[in-house]
């Protein structure tokens, strides 16, 4: 069972349009919420995350906002350009833990 | 600054024949951990390391095992290969001590396949 759904897939976005993408979870205890950026061949890389005694955390462009009521987060880049383009996963853990969930991933594509 | 190196990069392996994936950090991070990634599931935790000498069991550990007996060193064994162990293997590392704001530094992965 995926402890963290995320959405969409895939996601095709215009230079300089705002690309969204969405994750959910069940799992009241998660308390760490950090998003990562994978190029082909590489690894992921830790973009941005959030606790949920906030609603929402900017860094540049690379937005979190979060709705702890909904048990809803969500991953919101400005301005996107084609250097965005990777896949981007979700993922969820409790107390600082050495256990993970990751959503599925989501694959970004930012046409010039 | 090498960060997280993974051997081998590609692998091809047959049914029933085994091998060890080798990661190494020279970061001097406590915390070591392997994770495969397959399509439509994300990632998912096989095993992970608190310390040298320290192994524990993550979501998805059946058919593999693990060692750390270097700080910098963390294998991965599959001791009888199956096809469902074709995927992409990640190393990732991460200090014991971190701040608010934590996440790991992953290898590029090893990429394997068993026919």
């Amino acid at each position: 069972q995926q402890q963290v759904k995320q959405s969409p897939q895939s996601l095709i976005v215009q230079k300089g349009g705002i690309s969204i993408i969405n994750c959910a979870y069940e799992n009241t205890a998660f308390d760490y919420f950090p998003w990562y950026q994978q190029f082909p061949g590489k690894g992921p890389a830790l973009l941005i995350a959030i606790r949920p005694d906030v609603s929402e955390k900017k860094e540049g462009r690379f937005t979190i906002s979060f709705n702890k009521s909904a048990k809803q987060f969500s991953l919101h880049i400005m301005d996107s350009q084609p250097g965005d383009s990777a896949t981007y996963f979700c993922a969820a853990s409790i107390g600082g833990g050495n256990q993970f969930y990751f959503g599925t991933g989501t694959s970004l594509t930012v046409i010039p | 600054n090498a960060g997280v190196t993974q051997t081998p990069k590609f692998r091809v392996l047959k049914t029933g024949q085994s091998m060890t994936l080798l990661c190494a950090q020279d970061m001097n991070h406590e915390y070591m951990y392997w994770y495969r990634q397959d399509p439509g599931m994300g990632l998912r935790l096989i095993h992970y390391s608190v310390g040298e000498g320290t192994t524990a069991k993550g979501e998805v550990p059946d058919g593999y095992n693990v060692s750390r007996l270097k700080k910098q060193n963390f294998l991965l064994g599959l001791e009888s290969a199956a096809p469902s162990q074709t995927s992409v293997y990640f190393c990732a590392s991460r200090h014991r001590d971190r701040g608010p704001y934590y996440g790991y530094t992953f290898g590029s992965g090893t990429r394997l396949t068993v026919v």
